[in-house]
Parts: C-alpha cells; structure tokens; sequence
C-alpha cells in the first residue's frame, strides 16, 4: 500500500516553475524517495531520486525537506509535455526487493 | 541502447483463452519486474526476478498466472484461463540493481482485454 500522500490534480501555465508536494511522514531513515511520471499510453518513466540532500538532474530538482518527511519536484519550466501523472514512491534501500509501491499521484495539467 | 519492450502492445481476447505477453529487459539488467493496471485502480505490483529465480511473486492474484524468465533474459507472462477482471495494462521494468536507489526502466506496456 501506497505510504506517500500527494493532491490529486494541480496546473500550471507553460513555461512556469512547477512546485509537485509529496508527504511520506512515515519514511525510515534509509528509504529513498523516487520520482516517477506517466504520460498518457506510455510506461512510467523514471524522472529523480534522493536520500536527505537535494538532487538536481536534466529533468528536475528534489527538495527534501530537513526531516525527510515531505518532498517537493520541481520543474523549472514547465512544457506542454511535462502533462502527466506524477508518483512519489518510497523505496527501502534494502530489504524491500526494490518493489515500487504506486499511489495515485498528481495530475499535472499544463496550459499555454 | 534499446529499452525495455513488451509485445504485443495490444491484445483481444475471449474470457476462458489462454494469452501469454513478452518482456525484453534491458541488456545487462538481471533483474525484471512485472506490474499492471486494471480499470480505475493503481499500478500494482506482480513479482520480481533476479536472473532466472523468482524473488518476489507476492504480488500475483492468483494461479492462473504463471510468469517465466528461462536464462535469465526475456520474460513471459502467462494467463490461464484469462478471467474478465484480468483486463488492464500489464508493464515490465527492469533495473540493473535491486536497491532503493536504483532506477526501474518501464516498457510501454501491454494492454489485455478480455471480452
């Protein structure tokens, strides 16, 4: 079952920053948080993972929070294909068989 | 480098049938991963291998699911009989380690319907 909370729809005008929330209040301290995105008809892809320090990629950035027990993605400029679904997952470092555990994410819509 | 392919990309048929999908992981990727979606729930989990050995099959519904991956490299997944409820979009992952930090690589899916 899922163990991450995040709204279920958010918008956003292209070429803006986007801010995607992500809780996980009950992540231990060698969890990972991963970052997944499904376009419409198309397999999830993977986008960005942390453990406690920021991470930043071609896609987007990972903000964790100090406590670890709230995330946020970041695209720095949104397109008009950056409209999919987006899955925080919580991922045990070891133990877990690297399982992915989906919720049912935030519907990212972006407008010109 | 190729990516994960699943075939077919679509298939049809009549509740009681056999259908079997394919999954090519990526080359070097011992481990394979088999999820899916039905109607209006979330991607869920199957099962899990490394190489050839099963790790993980927690997921499967049920015994008329039988998945496979003889030496190591593609996967099949088979439904025998398929049900109606069986009907959804059926996604392989493979990654080059089993860890939390490690990167899952999906296929584009197969989407089943059973009529």
């Amino acid at each position: 079952d899922a163990k991450t909370t995040q709204p279920n729809s958010m918008e956003s005008n292209e070429e803006e920053p986007v801010h995607l929330p992500c809780n996980h209040s009950t992540i231990s301290g060698t969890d990972y948080i991963h970052w997944y995105r499904q376009l419409p008809s198309q397999g999830p892809e993977y986008v960005i993972h942390g453990l406690t320090s920021n991470v930043n990629n071609r896609m987007a950035s990972l903000a964790i929070a100090e406590d670890r027990k709230s995330s946020t993605l970041i695209l720095h400029r949104a397109t008009l294909r950056d409209a999919a679904v987006y899955y925080c997952i919580q991922a045990p470092f070891t133990g877990g068989g690297n399982k992915l555990t989906f919720g049912t994410g935030t519907q990212l819509k972006v407008e010109l | 480098e190729a990516g994960v392919t699943q075939f077919p990309s679509h298939s049809v048929i009549e509740k009681g049938q056999t259908v079997t999908l394919r999954c090519d992981p990526i080359s070097g990727h011992d481990n394979l991963y088999w999820y899916r979606r039905v109607m209006g729930k979330e991607i869920k989990f199957l099962l899990h291998f490394v190489k050839e050995s099963k790790q993980d099959e927690s997921g499967m519904p049920n015994n008329r699911f039988l998945a496979e991956r003889t030496g190591g490299t593609y996967s099949t997944l088979k439904v025998q009989p398929a049900e109606l409820e069986d009907s959804g979009v059926y996604f392989c992952a493979s990654s080059q380690l089993v860890s939390g930090a490690d990167t899952q690589y999906f296929g584009p899916g197969t989407r089943l319907t059973v009529l």
